[in-house]
């Protein structure tokens, strides 16, 4: 089957630093990629949703400028949480679909807890 | 997408067939049923899906009546790995963003 990785799986920071996490599709080109959020107690939000060698596109209410996506190549993406603040303690889950998988689906990594203390 | 109601939990013994419903009443003709389920603090795990026709696979089989309104996955033999969030989701291409709702916690007794 399909399998996405992510790096770090937990990461702490501390507030005003930068997080990057890493998203990655082990066994298939990943044409589209997307980042998704979860607070607790909380059902998934999609973030940001990004093409390879395309400008993400976000959701209403995310900043592009503090959650940066890049995705450079067909079997990475990352997300870049700027100037991480308290409030950025989350769940983020990336999820990959692409070429080569014979169907349209979406596969997800294991998410990167997040906490900034 | 279409939306879908799902009962907020459900209990199943152990080694039974576990029924989870899910109603899209909106269903478009060209909307998919999609079911993944979500382990505590993972990530969501891809089940199966259908548009039609009756789907089966290794981990379990989708019911969806003949009107499309609703569906039924089924988890024919539960084990207490089966404890998870499960989330019905209608879209148009599986690999278009997915809209979750709150899903159905299904808790397997032993």
């Amino acid at each position: 089957g399909a399998v996405v990785s992510q790096h770090p799986s937990r990461v702490i920071c501390k507030s005003g630093t930068s997080v990057k996490i890493e998203c990655r599709s082990l066994d298939f080109q990943a044409t589209t990629m997307f980042w998704y959020r979860q607070f607790p107690k909380q059902s998934l939000m999609l973030m940001a949703t990004s093409n390879e060698g395309s400008k993400a596109t976000y959701e209403q209410g995310v900043e592009k400028d503090k959650f940066l996506i890049n995705h450079a190549s067909l079997t990475l993406s990352t997300l870049t949480v700027t100037s991480a603040h308290p409030e950025d303690s989350s769940f983020y889950i990336c999820s990959a679909s692409g070429t080569g998988l014979g169907t349209d689906t979406q596969y997800f990594g294991p998410g990167t807890r997040l906490t900034v203390l | 997408d279409a939306k879908t109601t799902q009962p907020t939990s459900m209990d199943c013994a152990e080694g039974r067939a576990a029924n989870l419903p899910c109603n899209h009443s909106t269903i478009s003709g060209n909307e998919y049923v999609y079911w993944y389920r979500q382990i505590h603090s993972q990530g969501p795990q891809y089940i199966i899906h259908g548009l039609k026709n009756n789907e089966t696979n290794e981990m379990a089989s989708l019911i969806i009546t003949e009107d499309r309104k609703s569906s039924t996955l089924i988890l024919p033999h539960a084990t207490l790995r089966d404890t998870a969030v499960y989330y019905c989701i209608v879209t148009t291409f599986g690999n278009e963003k997915l809209t979750f709702g709150t899903g159905t916690r299904l808790t397997i007794i032993p």
